[in-house]
């Protein structure tokens, strides 16, 4: 079964660091999201991208936060000045077909979980 | 109003027990629906899709109700390895985003 790979799996660094988690998408999926979930809570949309550019954010991702595909696989996510409350798990996916949704499948990657201390 | 509106469980039910789980969501433009099932720590994987006219999988059955705006999964003949966190899951036009529920989270015991 295809699959979205993520690193690193688990990354501890402190608070004010900068933060680049990775991602790489199925290779022949065009639609990639973030999303993230803190311990117990829910999971949250972060960003959707299409087409090499941001199609919807939410109101988590700030300034701090930015996303890139720097070179037609790797698709990343990069948190600027960490905090505390950044510690969560972050889950990379990606989708096939943006022609029809229904049927097709959103992969997740396994996440990396950033702990900030 | 949350946009996905879950029951967060816990719900323990013995192992052969029949569960049912209904989520709700306030975007009447929503347009795709899903059951994800997540384990501890672990990605969201996709259980199934909710159509309109209701689909069945084994022992999975999901309903859709457009005009109240909710969603159910039926599990029949739970199995312990049922157990998990069971996240409804809806998008709207186009696919910019999934809209997750906070989770049902099941404990089928021995």
């Amino acid at each position: 079964e295809p699959e979205v790979t993520q690193t690193p799996s688990h990354q501890v660094t402190q608070m004010g660091q900068e933060v680049i988690l990775r991602c790489v998408p199925i290779s022949n999926h065009l639609y990639f999201y973030w999303y993230r979930q803190i311990l117990g809570q829910k999971v949250e949309f972060l960003v959707s991208f299409y087409n090499n550019e941001i199609s919807e954010k939410s109101e988590i991702f700030d300034d701090q936060f930015s996303v890139e595909r720097p070179d037609g696989s790797n698709f990343t996510l990069k948190i600027r000045s960490t905090k505390l409350e950044d510690s969560a798990m972050y889950f990379c996916a990606s989708i096939g077909s943006v022609q029809s949704f229904s049927g097709n499948t959103i992969y997740f990657g396994e996440g990396s979980w950033l702990t900030v201390v | 109003r949350k946009e996905v509106e879950q029951d967060p469980g816990p719900f323990n039910v013995p192992e052969g027990a029949t569960v049912a789980f209904n989520c709700t969501y306030s975007n009447s433009a929503s347009q795709s629906f899903f059951w994800y099932r997540q384990d501890c720590r672990k990605e969201p994987k996709l259980l199934m899709s909710v159509y309109s006219s209701g689909n069945e999988d084994g022992r999975f059955t999901a309903q859709l109700n457009r005009a109240s705006q909710y969603i159910s999964l039926l599990i029949r003949d739970s199995k312990l390895s049922d157990s998990a966190t069971y996240l409804c899951v809806v998008t709207s036009l186009g696919f910019q985003k999934l809209v997750f529920g906070t989770g049902t989270r099941l404990l089928v015991s021995p």
